[in-house]
């Protein structure tokens, strides 16, 4: 398997322009999580997915994220404004079942200016 | 809030020896218990997951898991300077969304 496919790699903008990352989990995994790693906080979940279907989004920060999940081979994580402040790597992750383990995509690093 | 909480480190170990890494959480009702591996710039890979108090092994790798104290460890035998990395424990929500709650991760140095 291509394991989780994320993009784009690296995506520089400035601030106030929308950013959208993409995803593709992993065949037959269940579940999709977002999250968000910076060296101040961690790894944060955002949000997930369960068939589609988004769970818990209180890992969202603001308004200004949203994430959908159009069907089970594709999501994306937007964000509409863009601040600096959302500079971080952004990962995605999925799995067969919620407390099994994750695979991890490669990752977005997200630089606003 | 339910909290797992690691020691950042670095964890300085000569190569060849054994590497102990430990993680504690709040939730008495965890059932799931993960660990990953994240190489600077990398995303985080799996290691290994414990399910059950006692020991699990896995070729250098053995995970040990403590629920009455609420502490999992890893180690690592015959450490290696590829081992150097950040290493995140991982411990599900036991009593509602059993989604797990990472560490922020102990950097591991081993030097030759």
């Amino acid at each position: 398997d291509a394991g989780v496919i994320q993009s784009p790699r690296h995506e520089v903008t400035e601030m106030g322009q929308e950013v959208t990352l993409r995803c593709k989990p992993i065949s037959g995994h269940d579940y999709l999580f977002w999250y968000r790693q910076t060296m101040m906080r961690g790894l944060e979940l955002l949000i997930y997915f369960n068939n589609n279907v988004p769970i818990d989004d209180s890992g969202m920060p603001e308004d200004r994220f949203s994430a959908k999940m159009p069907n089970a081979s594709f999501s994306t994580l937007k964000i509409q404004p863009s601040e600096p402040r959302d500079s971080a790597v952004y990962f995605c992750a999925s799995s067969f079942g919620v407390d099994q383990p994750q695979h991890f995509g490669d990752g977005t690093r997200l630089s606003i200016l | 809030q339910k909290e797992v909480e690691q020691n950042s480190g670095p964890l300085s170990v000569p190569e060849g020896a054994i590497a102990s890494l430990n993680c504690t959480y709040s939730d008495r009702g965890s059932q799931s218990f993960f660990w990953y591996r994240q190489y600077s710039g990398k995303s985080p890979e799996l290691i290994m997951f414990i399910y059950s108090n006692g020991d699990k092994e896995d070729g250098r790798f053995t995970a040990q898991l403590n629920k009455a104290s609420q502490y999992v460890s890893l180690l690592i035998r015959d450490s290696q300077p590829s081992d150097s990395a950040t290493y995140l424990c991982a411990v599900n929500d036991g009593r509602g969304s059993y989604i797990p709650t990472f560490g922020r991760g102990t950097s591991l140095i081993v030097h030759p």
